[in-house]
C-alpha cells in the first residue's frame, strides 16, 4: 500500500531534550516536506526536499533541523525543543512539480 | 504575494442540505488551486484541483469546485451532504503549481447535523 509513514504519532517532551520525528514514503516520490497544523493558523511548511540531500526552508524553519540523505527518508530533528513547537506535524511527499501531496496520519508533540 | 483566505472557521450543516465552502485567493500569476480534507486523526487528502481549463471541477465523493477568477474565488460546494462528509476542509494555492510552493488557508471545520 502507497503510503506516508510518520512515527511516533504522540509524544510528549521536556524542554530541551532533542528528538527526531521520523517520516518515510514508499512511492518512490522526489519531493518531500514537513508541516506543521496550529488552531486558526491553517499549515504552514517547514522545510521541504526537492531530491536527495537536496533541502530547503519554508515558512517556519526556526528550531528544525532536517536530512535527506536517502530518497524515501526525511526525518525532522528538534535540537533544543521548545514549548511553542508544541503542535501536530504532518510529513507530506509527492511525485514531483504539481503532482498531489500524499500526508501521513500526523504527529501530536507536547513540549512542557 | 499568494495568500489564501477561507471564510469560516466553522460550518454547520443538516444532512442531506447544500455544502457551500468558501476560500478566496490572491495570486499575481494564474493560480493552481486546491481543495484538501482531513478527517479526524488523519492526514490531508486531495479532494480535487485546478490547474487550467475548465472552471468546474469534479472531485472525489461527489464534491466539486468553481474557479472564477474575477472573483478570486474557489467554492467548494456539494449538493447533499452526508454524515461522512464531517471533517476539516483545507484550500490551497501555488503560483507555479509547484508543491514545494502550496499556500494553505487556515481550515473550515465541516459539521453534518443528522
Amino acid at each position: 500500500e502507497a503510503q506516508v509513514t510518520q512515527n511516533p504519532r504522540y509524544l510528549i517532551t521536556v524542554t530541551g531534550k532533542k528528538l527526531t520525528v521520523t517520516c518515510s514514503q514508499n512511492m518512490n516520490h522526489e519531493y518531500m516536506s514537513w508541516y506543521r497544523q496550529d488552531p486558526g493558523l491553517g499549515l504552514r511548511q517547514i522545510y521541504y526536499s526537492m531530491n536527495v540531500e537536496v533541502t530547503d526552508k519554508g515558512d517556519v524553519p526556526e528550531g528544525y533541523k532536517v536530512s535527506r540523505k536517502e530518497k524515501r527518508n526525511f526525518p525532522l530533528i528538534l535540537e533544543s525543543p521548545s514549548p511553542n513547537q508544541t503542535s501536530l506535524y504532518f510529513c507530506a511527499s509527492s511525485l514531483m512539480g504539481n503532482s498531489p501531496l500524499h500526508f501521513g496520519n500526523g504527529t501530536r508533540l507536547t513540549v512542557t | 504575494a499568494q495568500s489564501v483566505t477561507q471564510l469560516g472557521s466553522h460550518v454547520s450543516v443538516s444532512e442531506g442540505a447544500l455544502v457551500l465552502l468558501r476560500c478566496n485567493y490572491s495570486s499575481s500569476v494564474p493560480p493552481y488551486l486546491f481543495w484538501y480534507v482531513q478527517y479526524p486523526n488523519q492526514g490531508l487528502q486531495l479532494l480535487l484541483k485546478y490547474t487550467t481549463g475548465a472552471t468546474l471541477v469534479k472531485g472525489i465523493n461527489g464534491f466539486e469546485a468553481e474557479f472564477k477568477k474575477s472573483e478570486t474565488s474557489f467554492h467548494l460546494t456539494k449538493p447533499s451532504a452526508h454524515m461522512s462528509d464531517a471533517a476539516e476542509y483545507f484550500c490551497a494555492v501555488s503560483e507555479s503549481g509547484a508543491t514545494n510552493k502550496l499556500i494553505f488557508g487556515t481550515g473550515t471545520l465541516l459539521a453534518v447535523q443528522p
